[in-house]
């Protein structure tokens, strides 16, 4: 099964800090049909999840700007210019490119 | 709207069998396909399985043994079947829609007693 590992665990940041968040593939997550099925997800405390990056780079519908994604093969980076206290909570990378999908470990990135 | 609803027993006995149901709206299980992720207390998310639009489905590896994901597309409901549950069993059960996890349900908290 591949494995994405997630880095740092924890992250702490001032409201208005852009962060990083890594997640690195055991394996390409380059699909034979060109597409890369990396995914980035935030959970608020005590919510469900939430979709905020699709395909690697693409924002979901109504996702703030601030929040992008970057990455090929098993690099992958999630960035948010300008941390917002509403972005508090759990980022999961998840990949779809090999079944069985896997998830990342997580990333809580919490006030400073 | 689309809408997905997790429904089910919230406490079930160690060595039995668990059955959820995830009722959805705003969409066609045929055009889309449904997965189930778990979260037990206090940890990470947890990828079960899918069923694909086309009614295959692909499970978690160490899962797989005791694990089965069927629909009813006149219904638009997807029914997860696991059985054997043990205590580390007790997760939150979610239901999303596939393939890029856009919608989600609420989830059910599942216990497993001993």
């Amino acid at each position: 099964d591949v494995v994405l590992t997630q880095t740092p665990p924890t992250l702490s940041a001032t409201i208005g800090q852009s962060v990083s968040i890594s997640c690195r593939s055991s394996q390409s997550l380059l699909h034979s049909n060109g597409n890369t099925y990396l995914h980035w997800l935030l959970q608020r405390p005590g919510q469900s999840p939430q979709l905020l990056i699709y395909l690697v780079s693409r924002l979901e519908s109504g996702v703030p700007n601030r929040f992008s994604g970057s990455g090929s093969g098993t690099d992958f980076t999630l960035k948010i210019s300008g941390v917002e206290a509403e972005d508090l909570g759990v980022y999961y990378c998840v990949q779809g490119t090999h079944a069985p999908w896997t998830f990342g470990g997580g990333t809580k990135l919490e006030l400073k | 709207q689309v809408q997905l609803k997790e429904s089910g027993p919230v406490l079930v006995q160690a060595s039995e069998t668990l059955s959820l149901t995830c009722t959805v709206s705003g969409f066609s299980l045929t055009n889309y396909g449904v997965i189930w992720v778990r979260q037990p207390p206090g940890k990470g998310l947890e990828w079960m399985g899918i069923i694909w639009r086309n009614g295959n489905t692909d499970y978690n590896s160490a899962l797989k043994s005791r694990l089965s994901i069927n629909r009813d597309t006149s219904k638009s409901q997807v029914f997860l079947k696991m059985n054997s549950l043990q205590t580390d069993d007790t997760a939150i059960y979610y239901c999303t829609r596939g393939f890029h996890f856009d919608y989600w349900g609420q989830g059910v908290m599942v216990t497993v007693s001993s």
